[in-house]
């Protein structure tokens, strides 16, 4: 299973509400995780189950969707926010990453 | 908390065989979670290698499935991996991380990475 990432990077300004979006070549349910990863850091997980806030995450990051189509959101931009995020899907022990999205300060 | 830390040679020459260890701390490898390995190509995206369970039963990604092994070892509560003939297109960044068990309206998941090891360079070069 393919997950195609859009965009493949996206400049904001602090306080913007942004939406990035993962598309699956099949349908995947709800098994979808969003990691956030910073340079030179391990990626950091921060929703799981499509829409599940893992514990610990601030509440402006969102995800929804399910199928194929699912999105990120972070509804107003924080300085640290800005990173490289990638979506993961689970498929009976096969794992697949998508090619990430590079959000830059504006 | 569980953490987990890789070690491991930093070069490997070509053809030659890779070897990393993840020593797991804070919690037991025997718990009811899988452990992965994960790498990074220089600037690019992440590439899921395998993970193992504490009975030894394994799965690993198909595209390298033939020069990976994954093992685990109980008393040093640690998983190690081994890729063989490796090439300059193994250079990467490799991370373990252990694969996280959810429950979600009811059902069990297990399928997320969490925690993540700090992730540890090796270079295949000559």
């Amino acid at each position: 299973i393919q997950l195609t990432q859009s965009p493949s990077s996206l400049s904001a300004s602090v306080g913007d509400r942004v939406t990035i979006t993962c598309r699956a070549s099949q349908g995947i349910s709800s098994y979808l995780a969003w990691y956030q990863q910073k340079p030179g850091k391990a990626p950091k997980l921060l929703i799981y189950a499509a829409s599940t806030l893992q514990s610990g995450v601030p509440s402006r990051f969102s995800g929804s969707g399910s199928g194929t189509d699912f999105t990120l959101t972070i509804s107003s931009l924080q300085p640290e926010d800005f990173a490289t995020y990638y979506c993961q899907q689970l498929n009976s022990h096969m794992y697949t990453f998508g090619q990430g999205t590079k959000l830059e300060i504006k | 908390q569980v953490q987990l830390q890789e070690s491991g040679p930093g070069l490997v020459k070509p053809s030659g065989t890779l070897s990393l260890t993840c020593a797991v701390s804070g919690g037991s490898i025997s718990s009811s979670n899988w452990w992965s390995w994960v790498r990074q190509p220089p600037g690019k995206g992440l590439e899921w290698i395998g993970e193992i369970y504490h009975s030894g039963s394994t799965n690993y990604n198909p595209s390298l499935k033939s020069r990976v092994t994954i093992s685990v070892d109980k008393s040093k509560n640690q998983f190690s991996l081994k890729l063989s003939s490796v090439t300059a297109a193994d250079t990467a960044v490799y991370y373990c991380a252990r694969v996280l068990i959810t429950m979600v309206r009811g059902v069990i998941i297990t399928g997320w990475f969490d925690p993540w090891g700090q992730g540890t360079l090796v270079t295949v070069s000559s």
